[in-house]
């Protein structure tokens, strides 16, 4: 079965320490991986995408994400958290035979202590 | 350059009533969707659209209708609003409906159905 796995529901971290939140996702064709964030009260930004090539992808923000085949994993990081990234993250996989839609995790939610 | 519009943004009904969520994007955006978010669940596709006159079920299309009548517009009816349809509501938009194609969100509609 498809599927995306986000372990974390929530995570405090303090501000200006590093951050990696985790996904792992089943999918049975070649992955397309999408991480988005939410902000509170607002709708879904994407951070970064992962198609095909060099495997650590950049995003805004100063996030960046690893994709890793053999673990079916496509984590999020950030060296320094600022207390403006406290929002909800969201991973989603999809593909070029996935009839429109996405399969998302069900997100979560950083916590910026100062 | 408004992106993908959503209104109203707070609504609350009783039982039984209906209404519609309105969903306007003005980037030419071939496909178009709607997701429901509900905490712990992340986003769970309604129906979607891959243009004019072409709309489709997603995962949880039971007690919605949706109609594309123009490129731009992609309404939610809601035709007896029943306590479990309360949610956040978010239009999402792409250039094309592939999974591999970036979402556009809109800033979401909270709807509480007493």
């Amino acid at each position: 079965a498809q599927s995306v796995t986000q372990p974390d529901i929530h995570i405090t971290v303090s501000e200006g320490a590093s951050l990696e939140l985790r996904c792992n996702y089943s999918y049975g064709a070649t992955p397309y991986l999408f991480w988005y964030v939410q902000s509170p009260g607002q709708g879904l930004q994407l951070l970064l995408k992962y198609f095909s090539g060099d495997t650590l992808v950049q995003g805004i923000k100063g996030f960046e994400a690893e994709f890793k085949r053999s673990q079916s994993s496509f984590n999020l990081r950030k060296p320094s958290v600022h207390w403006s990234d406290a929002a909800e993250y969201f991973c989603a996989v999809g593909g070029m035979d996935s009839n429109y839609q996405l399969i998302w995790g069900a997100g979560t939610k950083l916590i910026i202590k100062p | 350059n408004a992106g993908v519009t959503q209104t109203p943004k707070f609504q609350v009904l009783k039982t039984g009533q209906s209404m519609t969520l309105q969903c306007a994007q003005d980037m030419n955006h071939e496909y178009m969707s709607w997701y429901r978010q509900d905490p712990g669940m992340g986003l769970r596709l309604i129906h979607y659209s891959v243009g004019a006159g072409i709309t489709d079920q997603g995962e949880v299309p039971n007690g919605y209708n949706v109609s594309r009548s123009t490129t731009e517009d992609f309404p939610l009816r809601l035709l007896s609003a029943a306590p479990s349809q309360t949610s956040v509501y978010f239009c999402a938009s792409s250039l094309q409906g592939t999974g591999a194609n970036v979402l556009t969100f809109g800033a979401g509609s909270r709807l509480t159905v007493l």
